[in-house]
């Protein structure tokens, strides 16, 4: 079974330039997320889908960050503009259904705001 | 709110040596816990998850025991090898407002000399 696939792998950007990192979850996870891992952090939780819908995004900065799953499969998140706190790792992560269910999490995009 | 403590934030053991990370959670209204391996540059790797109605669960050398009432996990690792080195995190997965989250520590780094 294939699991969580992230790209870019890293990015490297100037504040105020945008970048987009995209996921594509575990086939058949209606559930995708999506989280900021700050360094030292655990990972905190930006926004998450079920299908399509958001489920939450309480903790999305809706200022810069946004983010879509328009088929309800793989997903696209953006920050329009960067600013030097985005610098993290963004994981994406799935599982079977919204609920107690098991997370599995991609290998990240590490995003560097110079 | 839900907060996660991990203690120790760092711990360095001699290969061989059986360890306990420690988890403490302030909400006992958990659903169930899970405990993950972050290796530097990777993503997460879940290890165990344990249900609420749970005490414990075991793989190969790992064992995690839950006691809500208390608001404790701990992960024992049996037999430790270099190849365990890096961060384990924990995350109680419970209500946040509105949803259903995972709230994570911020780790303990662990390093296996040989």
């Amino acid at each position: 079974e294939a699991g969580v696939a992230q790209s870019p792998r890293y990015k490297i950007i100037e504040k105020r330039q945008s970048v987009a990192f995209w996921c594509n979850p575990i086939s058949g996870h209606a559930t995708l997320y999506w989280y900021q891992q700050i360094l030292g952090q655990g990972p905190k939780l930006l926004i998450q889908f079920q299908n399509n819908g958001v489920v939450d995004d309480s903790q999305l900065p809706k200022d810069r960050f946004s983010a879509e799953r328009l088929k309800g499969v793989d997903s696209t998140l953006k920050i329009q503009p960067a600013k030097l706190e985005d610098s993290a790792v963004y994981l994406c992560a799935s599982s079977l259904y919204s609920g107690s269910y098991e997370q599995y999490f991609g290998p990240g995009t590490r995003l560097t705001v110079t | 709110k839900q907060e996660v403590t991990q203690i120790p934030a760092a711990l360095s053991v001699p290969e061989g040596e059986n360890l306990v990370l420690n988890c403490s959670f302030t909400d006992s209204a958990i659903y169930n816990l899970q405990w993950f391996r972050q290796d530097p540059g990777k993503g997460l790797t879940s290890l165990l998850l344990i249900q609420s109605s749970q005490r414990e669960q075991t793989s190969g050398r790992l064992n995690a025991s839950l006691d809500k009432s208390s608001g404790r996990s701990t992960l024992y690792i049996a037999a430790s090898q270099p190849g365990d080195s890096a961060t384990y995190l924990c995350a109680a997965y419970a209500s946040g407002g509105s949803n259903y989250k995972l709230t994570f520590g911020k780790g303990t780094l662990l390093t296996v000399n040989p």
